[in-house]
């Protein structure tokens, strides 16, 4: 199975400020087969960003995904308030889906 | 609007059973495949089963394989997790969502708000 490796595991930053998530994958992602999803405490997971870096409906465009083949990134562009939550990326390329460990992104 | 509700969850003894279920609305259930997702008390997520939309066909993950049935009523537009043999790193929110369109792996949205399993004696 593809394992997907998240980093850093906590991001410490300001409001106003970018935040860079990185999410490697064990092997090679086809077809850009990669989601990202928001999670805040007590709650469900939300999806971002599906096949690498389409935002689903809703999605502000302050959110954006890159990468392809191994090596893959959310970029929220200006961090707002309620943007402080633990981020997972996951891959559909090949079965069994596997999530990242999770990114915490927390208020500095 | 899509939306789904987990029940079911619960206390249950190791070596036990419980059956959870999840209601889909806002959505043509009987042609969507579903899926099980789990998470531990302060883990990551943990892809647990899907199933297609016509209820043909079933995948698990090994963790759970023998002991886990998904099922599906969509006179009911209700999916099902029979778990039985029950262990303590069962232990997790379960949430029940909707892969885009492929039940063998895809991204998935929405998800319900879960239901929680402690497995303990």
């Amino acid at each position: 199975e593809i394992v997907l490796t998240q980093s850093p595991a906590t991001l410490a930053l300001s409001p106003g400020e970018r935040a860079t998530l990185s999410c490697g994958a064990s092997q090679s992602v086809r077809a850009r087969y990669l989601a990202w999803y928001q999670q805040k405490p007590g709650l469900a997971p939300r999806l971002l960003i599906y096949d690498a870096s389409k935002r689903a409906t809703g999605i502000p465009d302050r959110f954006s995904g890159s990468g392809s083949g191994t090596d893959f990134t959310l970029t929220i562009s200006r961090l707002e308030p309620e943007d402080f939550a633990v981020y997972y990326c996951q891959q559909y390329s090949s079965s069994p889906v596997t999530f990242g460990g999770g990114t915490n992104v927390e208020i500095k | 609007e899509l939306q789904l509700v987990e029940s079911g969850g619960g206390l249950a003894q190791p070596g036990g059973s419980l059956r959870l279920s999840c209601v889909g609305s806002g959505f043509i259930f009987n042609s969507q495949a579903m899926t099980w997702v789990r998470q531990a008390p302060g883990k990551g997520l943990e892809w647990v089963s899907s199933i297609s939309g016509n209820d043909d066909n079933t995948v698990y993950a090994d963790s759970v394989k023998g002991r886990f049935t998904i099922s599906r009523d969509n006179s009911k537009n209700t999916l099902y997790l029979q778990m039985n043999s029950l262990r303590a790193e069962d232990t997790a929110v379960y949430y029940c969502t909707k892969p885009s369109w492929n039940y063998e792996g895809d991204w998935f949205d929405p998800w319900g708000q879960g239901t929680l399993v402690t497995v303990s004696s």
